[in-house]
């Protein structure tokens, strides 16, 4: 059975960091790109970066671009988003997905999401 | 950026009747385009891929149709747990992007 779980979130000040951590299991998963997607309080979903397989390409939000890093360790199954600067803005659920096995490769695992929050 | 608008925001429907939820891409996505379902305080869950492809438990209720730009997901007969968000996402072009959802409600 795929699970992925997150953790790593909390509050943090603007222009503080937070790093999340999603924990895989249930699939191979060296050979799965990943992705973390984000909701605001109340919003819609959006796509914040990807990642593949290897670690190879990355991916990344304009909105984000230059202050979150998307990692992760094979070794560990485990998918990491570093953010930096931290913004008002990024208060969010962010969710860890993964891969569908074949082409398109649309996200077809979820995890639970966990909640940032950016606040004075 | 490829803007997927979805119509209308909130559709009332009573159990058992048909819904129809569109999503209209501001240029071609080909068929690259899914649908996610989500319930409230849950993680999306994916039902449509590739347009029109049934995902892993998604029930037959749920059809997915379009190509290009014009997009629907149908749900031919709705039942309670079909009460719900709707989003439509597509992967034809970076960035990814989702509509804003349709809120298929309780009539």
């Amino acid at each position: 059975e795929v699970q992925l779980l997150e953790s790593g979130g909390g509050l943090a000040q603007p222009g503080g960091s937070l790093r999340l951590s999603c924990a895989a299991s249930g699939f191979t998963f060296s050979h799965f790109a990943m992705y973390w997607v984000r909701q605001a309080p109340g919003k819609g979903l959006e796509w914040v970066s990807t990642m593949s397989g290897s670690g190879g390409s990355t991916y990344y939000a304009d909105s984000v671009k230059g202050r979150f890093t998307i990692s992760r360790d094979n070794s560990k199954n485990t998918l990491y988003l570093q953010m930096n600067s931290l913004r008002a803005e990024d208060t969010a659920v962010y969710y860890c997905a993964k891969d569908q096995p074949t082409p398109p490769h649309f996200l077809d695992y979820w995890g639970q999401g966990t909640l940032v929050t950016v606040s004075s | 950026e490829i803007v997927l608008t979805q119509s209308p925001a909130t559709l009332s429907v009573s159990p058992g009747e048909r819904a129809t939820l569109s999503c209209r891409a501001s240029q071609s996505v080909s068929t690259s385009l899914a649908w996610y379902q989500q319930k409230p305080g849950q993680a999306p869950r994916l039902l449509i891929y590739d347009a029109s492809n049934r995902a892993t438990d998604t029930p037959a209720r749920f059809s997915g149709s379009g190509s290009g730009t014009d997009f629907t997901l149908t749900i031919s007969s709705l039942e309670p747990e079909d009460f719900a968000v709707y989003y439509c996402h597509q992967r034809n072009n970076w960035p990814l992007t989702f509509g804003g959802g349709t809120k298929v409600e309780i009539k």
